[in-house]
């Protein structure tokens, strides 16, 4: 069964750092591109980023590249999102999801629980 | 950026009734639009993906079509479990993007 566990989220100033994670079980993780999606406390879904199977790729919408780095240790089944320079507009719900086997261009086919961040001094 | 735009925002429906809701993208997408289904303190759910895929395991009720820059998700028959919010996602390019979202609501 797959399974995808994120922790990690928390209250932070702004300002502030934070660091996902999202422990993968279930499926061949290395096999997989992985993304982080959001969502905000009005619903809206949005998506963070995306890393390659093999971690060489990485993609960003504008609003956080530069803020926010996706990595990834396939050796530990984890998927990570280092966050900086955290804004009140980052607070949401993040969902750690996996891509389907067509690679960095799929869709979501399983996603996590989620784990909460709330920017606010 | 790819703007998703979806209609209605919200669909008031009885149990038994068949419905379709419309995702119109801001230029073609081809065929690389997805549909999730959320209900209410659950995670998104793929149900259809490229625009008419059928998912594993997903009740045969929910079916996709379109492609380019007008997609539409049908539900033969709505039963109670799919009350909730339904978005679509376009893969075709970066950033990837979702829309809205509509909410289908007990009438």
């Amino acid at each position: 069964e797959v399974q995808l566990v994120e922790s990690g989220g928390g209250l932070v100033k702004p300002g502030g750092s934070l660091k996902l994670s999202c422990a993968a079980s279930g499926f061949t993780f290395s096999s997989y591109a992985m993304s982080w999606v959001r969502q905000t406390p009005e619903k809206r879904l949005e998506w963070v980023a995306t890393i390659s199977s093999g971690g060489s790729y990485t993609y960003y919408p504008d609003s956080v590249k530069g803020r926010f780095t996706i990595s990834r240790d396939n050796a530990k089944n984890t998927l990570y999102l280092q966050m900086s320079s955290l804004r009140s507009e980052d607070t949401a719900m993040y969902y750690c999801a996996r891509l389907g086997g067509y690679g960095n261009y799929d869709a979501m086919d399983y996603w996590g629980q989620g784990t909460s961040v709330t920017v606010s001094s | 950026d790819i703007v998703l735009t979806q209609s209605p925002a919200t669909l008031s429906v009885t149990p038994g009734d068949s419905v379709s809701l419309s995702c119109r993208a801001s230029q073609s997408i081809s065929n690389n639009l997805h549909w999730y289904q959320q209900k209410s303190h659950e995670s998104p759910r793929l149900l259809i993906k490229y625009a008419s895929q059928s998912i594993s395991g997903i009740p045969s009720r929910f079916s996709g079509s379109g492609s380019g820059t007008d997609f539409t998700l049908s539900i033969n028959s709505v039963e109670t479990e799919d009350f909730g919010m339904y978005f679509c996602q376009q893969s075709n390019s970066w950033p990837h993007t979702f829309g809205a979202g509509t909410k289908l609501e007990l009438k």
